[in-house]
């Protein structure tokens, strides 16, 4: 069966960086896509991004665009997002996903990462 | 980008059936899925593709949608239903592909 795991907790400084992983298993790594969402406490869900592993193409929602990296390694079937110049805004827990389907339901989760961003 | 909403809160009694709208400009014609979400817990797929529920979902949870709303149905509802429920509207070809709701916290009274 599919199975996300994601990295621990993170407390980071405003102004740094955070990366979070993302272990795959249970299928083929590079014929899904990862999606990465977050939601901020007491929030919704924010669609962040989405990488294709086996072409490598990356889409962000605009607001992270620059400030976002997601990257795979297929060798080891994980996925990793980098946030930079945190500030207290991103505090929140991060998901990623994966997608099934032509039209991206959202089938399989991690169990998510929190990341708090205080000084 | 493509703009979904959902009403804070609706409340329902036990047994009875609860409705969760989900607005968008002519939504019906877009792919529509549906999760839930408790407390601490990850979201969890329960209707994908307007009305189709994943395996282990049960059938008191079904979808459908039509012209600029969609619609979660639960019938029966039970106490374990109480969560909060996003729609995630697939809009494909766009620069934001996944858009989620705001999410509508279910209450069973």
């Amino acid at each position: 069966q599919v199975h996300l795991v994601q990295s621990g907790a993170e407390v980071k400084k405003p102004g740094t960086s955070v990366k979070i992983s993302c272990k795959a298993s249970g299928y083929t790594f590079l014929r899904y896509y990862i999606v990465w969402v977050r939601q901020a406490p007491g929030q919704g869900l924010e669609w962040m991004g989405m990488m294709n592993p086996r072409a490598g193409s990356l889409s962000f929602a605009e607001k992270f665009e620059g400030r976002m990296t997601m990257a795979t390694d297929p060798s080891t079937s994980t996925a990793h997002m980098e946030l930079r110049s945190l500030t207290s805004a991103d505090t929140a827990t991060y998901y990623c996903s994966r997608p099934t389907g032509g039209t991206f339901r959202l089938e399989f989760w991690g169990q998510g990462s929190h990341v708090t961003v205080s000084s | 980008s493509y703009v979904v909403t959902q009403p804070p809160s609706v409340s329902v009694a036990p047994g009875q059936t609860a409705r969760i709208p989900c607005g968008g400009s002519d939504i019906g014609s877009k792919s529509v899925h549906w999760y839930y979400q408790r407390p601490g817990q990850a979201p969890v797929l329960v209707v994908y593709d307007g009305g189709d529920r994943p395996s282990g979902i049960p059938e008191r949870f079904s979808g459908s949608s039509s012209g600029d709303t969609a619609t979660l149905t639960i019938s029966r509802v039970e106490a374990g239903d109480e969560a909060n429920f996003y729609c995630q509207v697939w809009d494909y070809g766009t620069f934001h592909p996944v858009v989620f709701g705001g999410g509508t916290k279910l209450t069973v009274l």
